[in-house]
């Protein structure tokens, strides 16, 4: 079956503006999850979407960032007003159920590169 | 807190000769533990994943780990190394008894299979 895809691959954009980048998870997984991997600080949770549930927003790093996953499926991340150090890889991730014990597939990421 | 270490950055080996990429975790009480390879410009394939039982978990392509509850590791084990096998590796932990299944990661070690 499919899996995780997310859009687009590349984002180049300049500093300052905003920025969308789109996940598209596994179908009937309810959990969602959002990561950011760049150089020097490894791969870092951003947030946790789970059914009907408030998100988990623990990782975010600033208010410039949020997220949003529409009829539980599809999720949005927004960027507002990108800084150089937002440059990264942004990964998308869903399971099935949320739980510590599930295995999270990935997609294969959004390279976003703040000019 | 929990947290994951990978003591290599690198680690070189020649095809056909066995390889060991390690990880060390710390978290309270007993850990679910996984680990995911990365090729170049692509997602986190996971690989395996231990959570009960045998201390000895096979996985995907060859591979294995071997969960030591009294040294807190989980080391990657493969017997004879392929090039294909050239890739980031990641380490993770997720929080037993916590139906947040978000992963810690470590900061990954480089595989290099040399022909």
């Amino acid at each position: 079956g499919a899996g995780v895809s997310q859009s687009p691959s590349n984002k180049v954009t300049e500093k300052g503006k905003d920025v969308e980048l789109r996940c598209d998870p596994i179908s009937g997984h309810t959990a969602l999850y959002w990561y950011r991997q760049s150089l020097g600080q490894g791969l870092e949770f951003l947030i946790y979407f789970q059914g009907n549930s408030a998100p988990d927003k623990s990782g975010l790093p600033s208010d410039r960032f949020s997220a949003e996953r529409t009829g539980g499926s599809v999720s949005t991340l927004t960027i507002q007003r990108t800084q150089q150090e937002d440059s990264a890889v942004y990964l998308c991730a869903s399971d099935e159920a949320g739980y510590s014990t599930d295995t999270q597939y990935f997609g294969p990421g959004t390279r976003l590169t703040v000019l | 807190a929990q947290s994951v270490a990978q003591p290599e950055d690198q680690v070189n080996v020649a095809e056909g000769n066995p390889l060991t990429v390690k990880c060390t975790y710390s978290v309270s009480g007993n850990p679910y533990l996984f680990w995911y390879v990365q090729y170049p410009n692509r997602g986190l394939q996971f690989l395996l994943k231990y959570i009960t039982g045998d201390n000895l978990v096979k996985g995907s392509y060859g591979f294995e780990a071997e969960f030591n509850k009294s040294q807190t590791s989980f080391h990657l084990k493969k017997p004879s190394a392929l090039v294909s096998d050239s890739a980031l590796y990641f380490c993770a932990v997720s929080r037993r008894g916590s139906t947040l299944g978000r992963l810690y990661f470590g900061r990954g070690t480089q595989l290099t299979v040399w022909p």
